[in-house]
């Protein structure tokens, strides 16, 4: 059962635009983590939130928990190339983590 | 600290053959779960091991074991390898981080390749 819904699935922009990638579930979570994934590699933790409404940012990236737990966004601003890869979501419920559907992201040159 | 470590890194088997990958989480992580990642299913949960005993489990035939070690060292085996077998396999392991509750860090992944 796939618990953990992501929009858009696949996106492709320019160097220098903004984007926001959603996270979606009917299910609350205790924690929510964001990750970036390249091809053929392990996927590497960005973020975790735990608190219903919390915003944390990693310089360019912002990074939402819902008032409710059960969703979250990740903003992008002024992407770069360098932010190209696969973004996963993953709601965790004690120590079992769901993985949302992830987003590919491309940010062209 | 080292990272989670996986080995091999790429394998190919064929059909009918079983496998067995390693992982070796962070230092005083104890709990390892593994993932089966493809391009069609996205990560999809194998199972959690947690002082040597499997905690959780995901929906995946009997083919799919796994066990862990004293030292948190944990493999997983494959049995009677399928085609559908094909994918990279993950292995993260966790400790609570007290504020934060549990957080993963992921291995670089085994590339399983049956022909």
């Amino acid at each position: 059962t796939q618990l953990l819904e992501q929009s858009p699935q696949f996106l492709s922009i320019q160097e220098g635009e903004n984007l926001t990638v959603y996270c979606n579930s009917s299910s609350v979570f205790s924690s929510l983590q964001w990750y970036r994934q390249e091809p053929g590699e392990g996927p590497v933790l960005l973020v975790t939130v735990v608190t219903g409404g919390e915003v944390k940012k990693l310089k360019r990236l912002t990074f939402q928990f819902g008032d409710a737990r059960k969703d979250s966004s990740l903003h992008i601003t002024a992407a770069q190339p360098g932010d190209t890869g696969l973004y996963l979501c993953a709601g965790g419920q004690g120590t079992q983590f769901y993985f949302g559907t992830g987003t590919s992201l491309t940010v062209i040159p | 600290k080292a990272g989670v470590t996986q080995t091999p890194r790429y394998l190919i088997k064929t059909r009918g053959q079983q496998v067995t990958l390693s992982c070796s989480p962070i230092s005083g992580h104890r709990s390892v779960s593994w993932y089966q990642q493809t391009p069609g299913q996205g990560l999809q949960f194998l199972f959690e091991y947690f002082s040597e005993t499997q905690r959780n489990k995901g929906n995946f035939p009997g083919r799919f074991s796994g066990r862990q070690f004293s030292n948190s060292r944990s493999e997983m085996n494959v049995s009677t390898l399928e085609l559908g077998d094909s994918a990279l396999y993950l292995c993260a392991s966790s400790s609570n981080r007290g504020g934060v509750g549990y957080e993963q860090y992921f291995g670089p992944g085994t590339r399983l390749t049956v022909t």
